[in-house]
This record gives structure tokens, sequence and C-alpha cells, in this order.
């Protein structure tokens, strides 16, 4: 079964320092990895994701991932953070290769809560 | 477009009372999912569709039903609540296995006391 791991409940970093939120996954095969952020009171928005290819992934609002295949590992990162980065981020995995008829099913991590202080 | 919606935003249900989470989009997505977020938990999956008229259940499908009459509606039945159903609900679509990210509403809270 997959699973993903985010060990860090909250991360803080003050404000024009860089961040980084770390996830750890569990997959059969190849995976298909994923970061999304949720606002307070929102839905969860897309940031970025790896498929295949360059192991460094460019998403949205200036955040980045590394995926490193020998250490399981795709962290979220940004080189200098803002105020309003502060939000609940959520990394996500599911296998690169769809076993059955069950569409692309996502197993989500608990979620790292990122405060930016000024 | 709209993206995805949910209706209602708040709920407070009784035990043993039953209600309809509805959940539409306008993006012709095929595939459609349900789930429930809980404090410290993350996102488990309730039901998932491929298409209309066809469904399945995720992770964590007792008490609660779906159906998929259509591309665009994706409602989540919950019949008999109970306190353990007390969640956030969200509903996200995806065009397909290919399309890989998912895209999500604004959620329901729903209260069961």
């Amino acid at each position: 079964a997959q699973s993903v791991a985010q060990p860090e409940d909250q991360v803080n970093v003050a404000e024009g320092n860089p961040l980084t939120v770390k996830c750890t996954y569990s997959v059969s095969g190849n995976p298909y990895l994923f970061w999304y952020v949720q606002y307070p009171n929102r839905g969860l928005q897309f940031l970025l994701k790896y498929i295949t290819g360059d192991n460094l992934v460019k998403g949205s609002y200036g955040f980045e991932a590394e995926f490193n295949k020998s250490q399981t590992s795709f962290h979220l990162k940004k080189p200098s953070a803002l105020v309003s980065d502060s939000a609940l981020y959520f990394c996500a995995v599911r296998p690169g290769i769809i076993l059955t008829g069950g569409g692309n099913k996502l197993t989500f991590g608990t979620g790292t809560q990122l405060k930016v202080e000024l | 477009n709209a993206g995805v919606t949910q209706t209602p935003k708040f709920r407070i249900l009784k035990i043993g009372q039953s209600m309809t989470l509805q959940c539409a989009q306008d993006m012709n997505h095929n595939y459609m999912y349900w789930y429930r977020q809980d404090p410290g938990m993350g996102l488990k999956l309730i039901y998932y569709s491929v298409g209309a008229g066809i469904t399945d259940k995720g992770e964590v499908p007792n008490g609660y039903n779906v159906s998929r009459s259509t591309t665009e509606d994706f409602p989540l039945r919950l019949e008999l609540a109970a306190p353990s159903q007390t969640s956030v609900y969200f509903c996200a679509s995806s065009y397909s296995p290919d399309s890989y990210e998912q895209y999500f509403g604004p959620g329901t809270r729903l209260t069961v006391t």
C-alpha cells in the first residue's frame, strides 16, 4: 500500500528566509508526486507535481520541489518565504501506472502547517 | 468556469438524520472524488467515480452512498448521521488519469451532534 509521511506538523520561518517542507513516500513502482496548499476555510490548490524528468520541479508562487528517488523524498522548497505563504501544505502520491479502472487515486500526507513571520 | 462547487458550506445534523452533500463541476471532468478531512489526519477518500453511472468505494465508505447520473454532478449521501461523521468534506475532479492534478471544491463543514 502506498503512504506519505510529513514528519513536521508545523514549520516556522522568518519572512525572506528559505523554507523547506519535508515529505517522504512509499509506493509500488515509479511515483507520481504532488504538493497541494490549503488556505484557511478553502479547498486544496495544486502547487506542483513530479511525473518524470528533472528531479527539480517548479510550481506556482515560486515554490519548487526536489525528487530524490534513493531517499524516497519530495521536499517542498522556496528560496525566500513570504507571510502570505502561511498555509497548510499537503504532499500526495500515487503509483505511476493505473493498475485498475480506479482513476488517479491519491494518498495524502497529514499536512504541515507553515507559518511565516515578519 | 466556476470549477468545482459544493453546497452547503456548513451544516449541523442531529444523530440519525440524513442529508445529501452536493458537488458539481463544469470542467467536463470524467473523474470525481469525495474526501473527508479530519484534523491531523490528512484527507481520506470516501468514494470516487470514473464516469457517469460508475462509482466505487475508497478507503472510508461506511455510512455514505454516492450516485453519478451525469458527468457534472456527484452527490454524497449520509444516512443515519453519527458523530464520527463530523468532518470537513471535499469534492474533487480530474479529467482523466493522465490529467494528474485534481481540482478541489471549497468544502462542506459538517457537525453531527
